[in-house]
């Protein structure tokens, strides 16, 4: 088993529905990231948290929402989706003093239609 | 604030030639330095990293980048391309952001074809 897990790796919807995107994760890390990748502009933060209690907002965070439910688990959710929403969005964790290596899940594909 | 150029957002080479991916870095401070791989309908993988020590790192799969401060500098090499090299790689630098924390960026992207 993969140990970055993102659910669901595929999404079809329509614009203003609400999206949540899910990461689980079985490394012990208590770091945990959501990306954004779309072609020619690489990656960007969208939003991380560095325990439970601490969220911070990233680079492009407008629009998107995240939940530290456990050590484990950090979901980021469209409350209403639109078009330029779609993109290939990971899950990446990194240890405490790791150098900020990140780990990354397989990704979710989202489409906004 | 630092910064990551990939110069080259597309390289093209045949099976068996080289393979150089150029990646220049800003950093007011020594930085950290990664290569990532994205194999096609995969997340990001590390190939490589530079931390301190030796400025010449081994990765997986026969890649190996050198770290030369004067030129700032973390150009990724692999003497034989394999079809299996296509890919996507990401060339990303860390710095000290106060306490135990890192900020990581990442460049655009080199996406590699492999020609037959």
């Amino acid at each position: 088993d993969a140990d970055v897990t993102q659910t669901p790796r595929n999404r079809i919807t329509k614009t203003g529905k609400r999206i949540m995107l899910e990461c689980s994760q079985t490394k012990g890390h208590d770091r945990m990231y959501w990306y954004r990748q779309d072609p020619g502009l690489g990656l960007r933060l969208i939003y991380y948290s560095f325990d439970v209690k601490d969220i911070n907002k990233g680079e492009i965070s407008d629009g998107y929402s995240v939940s530290r439910q456990a050590q484990a688990k950090f979901s980021l959710s469209l409350e209403s989706a639109i078009p330029n929403q779609t993109a290939l969005y990971f899950c990446a964790t990194s240890d405490t003093g790791g150098n900020g290596e990140l780990f990354f899940g397989e990704g979710s594909r989202l489409t906004v239609l | 604030a630092q910064s990551v150029t990939q110069l080259g957002s597309h390289v093209s080479v045949s099976e068996g030639a080289l393979v150089l991916l150029r990646c220049n870095y800003s950093s007011s401070v020594p930085p950290y330095l990664f290569w990532y791989v994205q194999y096609p309908n995969q997340g990001l993988q590390l190939l490589l990293k530079y931390t301190t020590g030796a400025t010449l790192v081994k990765g997986i799969n026969g890649f190996e980048a050198e770290f030369k401060k004067s030129e700032t500098s973390f150009h990724l090499t692999k003497p034989s391309a394999h079809m299996s090299d296509a890919a996507e790689y990401f060339c990303a630098v860390s710095v000290p952001s106060g306490g135990s924390n890192y900020k990581l960026t990442f460049g655009k992207g080199t996406l590699l074809t492999v020609n037959p």
